[in-house]
């Protein structure tokens, strides 16, 4: 049965810096592994999608990465802004599997 | 936007009613995701339907039921609803099963 984990919960850094999160999954045969961001009281917003074939994927100043071997992937912020607070959620999907295994997300807060 | 709304938005009912949540899509997605989102329990599949008339169960399944007449709506039903229902409801859309996932902006259900 597939695990994802999002360690830590939460973090709160001031603006302007550069900050990793961490998404770790117990089952390496994985179809694809998503991204989403949660701000309260609303829906996911996807951010990106890594299949298992890439290693990683950029948009603006995020940037995901993706190492099926170690069962781990990483979001990269740069240059965080008070805006990008929000909870961050990843998800795997694994092969033969019709759904997406979350994370429980971590809480990002940034201040300005 | 992924053209997806949810209808209500907000529902206070009372155990034992029966409640129908609907998801509805404009841009002709094959998938549709039922999720329901808890504290200490994250994201978990309901039902997902991969066309019409065609459902299948997720995880958390027991006490709902799903339907599918059209492309564009998905249904979801409590047949009776219990407190252990009140949660945040989602409604997802992809393309195909292994594609990137979409979300709806959420029914709060809250059954007293």
């Amino acid at each position: 049965k597939q695990e994802v984990t999002q360690i830590p919960a939460a973090l709160s850094v001031p603006e302007g810096e550069n900050l990793v999160l961490n998404c770790s999954f117990t089952d390496s045969a994985i179809y694809n592994l998503q991204w989403f961001r949660q701000d309260p009281g609303k829906g996911l917003t996807s951010l990106l999608l890594i299949q298992s074939s890439q290693r990683e994927q950029t948009s603006g100043r995020l940037n995901a990465s993706l190492d099926k071997s170690s069962g781990r992937s990483t979001l990269y912020i740069a240059a965080s802004q008070p805006g990008d607070s929000a909870t961050y959620l990843c998800a795997v999907l694994s092969q033969g599997a019709q759904k997406l295994v979350f994370g429980q997300g971590t809480r990002l807060t940034i201040n300005p | 936007d992924a053209g997806i709304t949810q209808s209500p938005r907000h529902k206070v009912t009372e155990t034992g009613t029966p409640v129908t949540l609907r998801c509805h899509q404009t841009e002709n997605h094959r998938y549709m995701y039922w999720y329901r989102q808890d504290p200490g329990h994250g994201l978990r599949l309901i039902h997902y339907s991969y066309g019409v008339k065609d459902t299948d169960k997720g995880e958390v399944s027991d006490g709902y039921s799903v339907s599918r007449s059209k492309t564009e709506d998905f249904l979801l039903t409590l047949e009776s609803a219990t407190s252990s229902q009140t949660s945040v409801y989602f409604c997802a859309i992809s393309w195909r099963d292994s594609y990137e996932q979409y979300f709806g902006p959420g029914t709060r259900l809250t059954v007293t």
